[in-house]
């Protein structure tokens, strides 16, 4: 069965640094998402992408959060400079098209510490 | 967004059958419920939608309520695997639409 993968699935980073997380959908799949998830709580949605264009970033903190989906098949967010309350689960996502009845498949998520 | 209403949290007995129930007085007519569930320490996974009728699937039961106002998730005989946190979501049926998570109600499963 297909999956979401992501990568790396854990990252520690210092608080001031750049940091990457990569994403790479399950094939076919035209939209794309980025969540962060804070301990105790839903994911929030940060970024969806139509193929390779962003269709909604209104959550995202773009002084410091940027995304691409440059061939509009994997993807990278971007941290640059992290902080300590970016400390959260980043999850990547996929659905074929955006319809509401179709689903959404997640992948595993990279865990990030900023200290 | 209609926004849900969910317990926070319910426990259940191992093959017992399990009821969770969600509240969305304010749904739109075209707006599809969804509901998903996150294991601990994995990304959320898709459990089952609907829009009128009630649906079934190899994970679960979905009863929709008349009036729409309401929606009840039904595990038919829990495991141990199924204890999670779920998520009762609505998705519009307009342009790009997304999930918008709550808290969702974290399910605890006694063998």
């Amino acid at each position: 069965e297909a999956e979401v993968a992501q990568s790396p699935r854990y990252k520690i980073t210092e608080k001031s640094q750049a940091v990457a997380f990569w994403c790479d959908p399950i094939s076919g799949h035209a939209t794309l998402y980025w969540y962060r998830q804070i301990l105790g709580q839903g994911p929030e949605l940060l970024v969806q992408f139509q193929d390779e264009s962003v269709v909604d970033d209104s959550q995202l903190p773009k002084d410091r959060f940027s995304a691409e989906r440059l061939k509009g098949v994997d993807s990278t967010l971007k941290i640059q400079p992290a902080e300590l309350g970016d400390s959260a689960m980043y999850l990547c996502a996929s659905s074929r098209l955006t319809f509401p009845s179709y689903e959404q498949y997640f992948g595993p998520g990279t865990r990030l510490t900023v200290t | 967004d209609a926004k849900t209403t969910q317990p926070n949290s319910m426990e259940s007995n191992e093959e017992e059958p399990v009821h969770l129930p969600c509240n969305h007085s304010t749904i739109s007519g075209t707006d599809y419920i969804h509901w998903y569930r996150q294991l601990p320490s994995q990304g959320p996974e898709y459990v089952i939608h609907g829009l009128t009728s009630n649906v079934n699937n190899r994970m679960a039961s979905l009863a929709i309520a008349e009036d729409r106002k309401s929606s009840t998730l039904i595990l038919h005989r829990a495991t141990l695997r199924d204890a999670a946190v779920y998520y009762c979501i609505l998705k519009q049926n307009s342009g790009y639409s997304t999930l918008t998570f709550g808290k969702g109600t974290m399910l605890l499963v006694s063998p």
